[in-house]
């Protein structure tokens, strides 16, 4: 089935720790993103890619960073800059083009230690 | 940056009632989606809307894109167990710096009662 994958469910960091989500998706979409979710609050973006090898920052960019090596795959590393990185991260694809909406993955729930 | 009011912010009702949510935007959008969130998994697409007017069903859910592209609106019919969740709006923008975006509104909790 097509779809995307978001792995692992829980991760749990410790402090001064980078980790990294992955996120890969076989619908062939150009586009790929990154959000983040706190409770009571809608998705906020964190970095988008519309195509392999290019990235963009979002509205929440700092403290993380990612990588659009292959088009299949868009990982999120987060880092140790990130102060306050528990929350449940998702990652979404998109057809590149005008108006085409967003399909998710499950998301990563992350916690710290 | 643009914002979405979403409401209301949370919800509850007895099964067989109809539901409605709205959103409205401080700017303008091209596109207007509605999706749902169960707990623990990712938003899934509900409706997607592309032009002003536009009135759009799928099965008991009904939206529409307001005429003035600042706002949308989702209602349930009769609705049921199976409804509860989270409902996000969200505002997508094409071309520019914001290709693609989309803008969420901040979520309706939809609790529905037996």
């Amino acid at each position: 089935d097509g779809g995307i994958t978001q792995s692992p469910k829980y991760l749990f960091r410790k402090e001064g720790q980078n980790v990294t989500l992955s996120c890969e998706q076989n619908l062939n979409h150009d586009a790929m993103y990154w959000y983040r979710q706190d409770p009571g609050q809608g998705l906020r973006l964190i970095y988008y890619s519309q195509i392999v090898n290019d990235f963009q920052k979002g509205d929440i960019a700092e403290g993380y960073s990612v990588s659009r090596e292959k088009k299949e795959s868009f990982p999120l590393t987060v880092t140790s800059a990130q102060k306050n990185p528990t929350a449940f991260y998702l990652c979404a694809s998109s057809i590149r083009g005008l108006s085409q909406p967003q399909h998710f993955g499950d998301g990563t729930r992350l916690s710290i230690l | 940056g643009q914002q979405l009011n979403q409401s209301p912010q949370s919800m509850f009702i007895q099964e067989g009632e109809d539901v409605s949510m709205n959103c409205t935007s401080s700017s303008i959008f091209n596109t207007w989606l509605w999706y749902k969130q169960d707990p623990g998994e990712g938003p899934v697409l509900l409706i997607a809307l592309y032009k002003a007017g536009e009135l759009t069903s799928n099965g008991r859910l009904t939206a529409q894109f307001g005429i003035t592209r600042k706002d949308s609106f989702l209602n349930i019919s009769a609705s049921i167990p199976s409804d509860v969740g989270i409902y996000f709006c969200a505002g997508q923008n094409a071309g520019g710096t914001s290709y693609g975006k989309l803008t969420f509104g901040q979520g309706t909790i939809l609790t529905v009662h037996p």
